[in-house]
């Protein structure tokens, strides 16, 4: 089944703990992004990877790290988490490199920074 | 800045009426609009993509209009049923400075039987 997946489903940490949010996809997506939500202001791009080894910044880069070392796997990497960090996070990945029309999301990680 | 702005009041209809939801946005000249439906605790999943050239877009009992003049989109849901009831997001891209999509914050629909 093609699909985007996202580990883990919730989380909960204290501030200053390194935590990692793995994102794998089989469909062979060039484009991968992660966003998150918070309620009333919809998705946020944190980061996005055009394609192995090639990342950028979304919106609200600050606090997170992004990898791309192969093509299925965008893990998202929060070195010294903040309580401001508390949110729904989204991994999302698109079938071309030249277009991120039609987005395949994940279920989502629930993450609590306390 | 660029905004999104989509009804922030959840839009309460009855099972078999048509439901209209809106997307206005500013500073932006989107390529694109997309539509999103996200289900409580999942992820967005697609639905329409109609681009700045096209005025309306039909799939089944989905219908999504495009105005850029006016910077506004309409997404209609004919013949609703409760299990068309979720959030609808809706989301603009363009390939100005890479490639972007952003979100508007959803609009929740409750539809009753």
């Amino acid at each position: 089944e093609a699909q985007v997946t996202q580990n883990p489903r919730y989380l909960i940490t204290v501030t200053g703990k390194k935590l990692t949010v793995t994102c794998s996809q089989n469909m062979n997506h060039e484009y991968m992004s992660w966003y998150r939500q918070d309620p009333g202001l919809g998705l946020r791009q944190i980061y996005y990877s055009m394609n192995v080894e090639v990342t950028d910044k979304g919106d609200v880069p600050e606090g997170y790290k992004v990898s791309r070392k192969e093509k299925r796997n965008f893990p998202l990497i929060l070195e010294s988490p903040s309580p401001n960090q508390t949110s729904l996070y989204f991994c999302a990945s698109s079938p071309t490199r030249d277009s991120n029309e039609k987005l395949f999301f994940g279920s989502g990680t629930q993450l609590s920074v306390l | 800045s660029q905004k999104i702005e989509q009804n922030s009041e959840a839009l309460n209809i009855q099972e078999g009426k048509t439901a209209t939801l809106t997307c206005n946005y500013t500073n932006y000249s989107p390529a694109y609009l997309q539509w999103y439906r996200q289900d409580p605790g999942r992820g967005p999943v697609f639905l329409l993509l109609i681009r700045e050239n096209e005025k309306e877009k039909r799939k089944e009992r989905l219908k999504v209009t495009f105005d850029t003049t006016l910077k506004q989109s309409l997404f209609h849901i004919t013949a609703s049923q409760p299990a068309d009831s979720a959030t609808y997001l809706c989301a603009l891209g363009s390939w100005t400075g890479g490639f972007k999509t952003i979100f508007g914050a959803g609009t929740r629909l409750f539809v009753k039987a």
